[in-house]
């Protein structure tokens, strides 16, 4: 089946620092990918909708210079956390709808636990 | 505005049966999913409704009723493994994207 790669699972970076996240569609091409965040106990909050070749869209509230999104190709999204701070510690999970006819199912990467000292 | 709404928390007992509702308010609606989260891992796909009626896929069936803008999701046969958060989704809006519910906490008590 369908798999959306992501990595690292886990990182721990110092205040000040940026974070580059990559999310990867394995089998299928995804010309749209979603970037949410999830505090614990929490819903997922969508923070960009990633558009293979053009600018993100950015959900309201979101910094989009703190949040950068590319996506270059049509199988790879990376989501920066640029200048990363400890407010901006969370869990982040990209996610890619596969689009294949017949197939409304979006498929979720693994997830990456942002810890920022 | 656009919500989903789902109890927060449901207890059930091992083996027994139990139904986790979701009553939606979007714009636009194409289709109503359920997800799973464990604690610590990422959502992993259980089911989707386009259509009125009930889809079966082994121990879980979802439910859907567009009329009513409701849909449930069933569990049988519950295992502890099921212990988990369930989100209902419905994929809506104007970019076709996936509007989350606030997720149900299920407890399985032996």
């Amino acid at each position: 089946g369908a798999v959306v790669s992501q990595h690292p699972s886990r990182v721990i970076c110092k205040s000040g620092t940026s974070v580059k996240i990559e999310c990867r569609s394995l089998d299928f091409q995804a010309t749209t990918m979603f970037w949410y965040r999830q505090f614990p106990k929490q819903s997922l909050m969508l923070m960009a909708t990633s558009n293979e070749g053009s600018k993100a869209t950015y959900e309201q509230g979101v910094e989009k210079d703190k949040f950068l999104i590319n996506h270059a190709s049509l199988t790879l999204s990376t989501l920066t956390v640029t200048s990363a701070h400890p407010e901006d510690s969370s869990f982040y999970i990209c996610s890619a709808f596969s689009g294949r006819a017949g197939e409304n199912i979006q498929y979720f990467g693994a997830g990456t636990r942002l810890s920022v000292l | 505005g656009q919500s989903l709404e789902q109890p927060s928390e449901v207890t059930a007992v091992e083996g027994a049966i139990v139904q986790i509702n979701c009553t939606y308010q979007t714009s636009g609606f194409y289709g109503l999913s359920w997800y799973q989260q464990h604690d610590g891992g990422a959502p992993t796909f259980l089911s989707y409704n386009a259509l009125d009626g009930l889809e079966e896929t082994g121990r879980f069936s979802s439910f859907l009723s567009r009329s009513d803008s409701y849909g449930y999701l069933l569990l049988q046969e519950l295992q502890m493994k099921d212990s988990a958060s369930y989100f209902c989704a419905v994929r809506g809006g104007s970019n076709y994207q996936l509007i989350w519910g606030a997720g149900t906490k299920l407890i399985i008590k032996p």
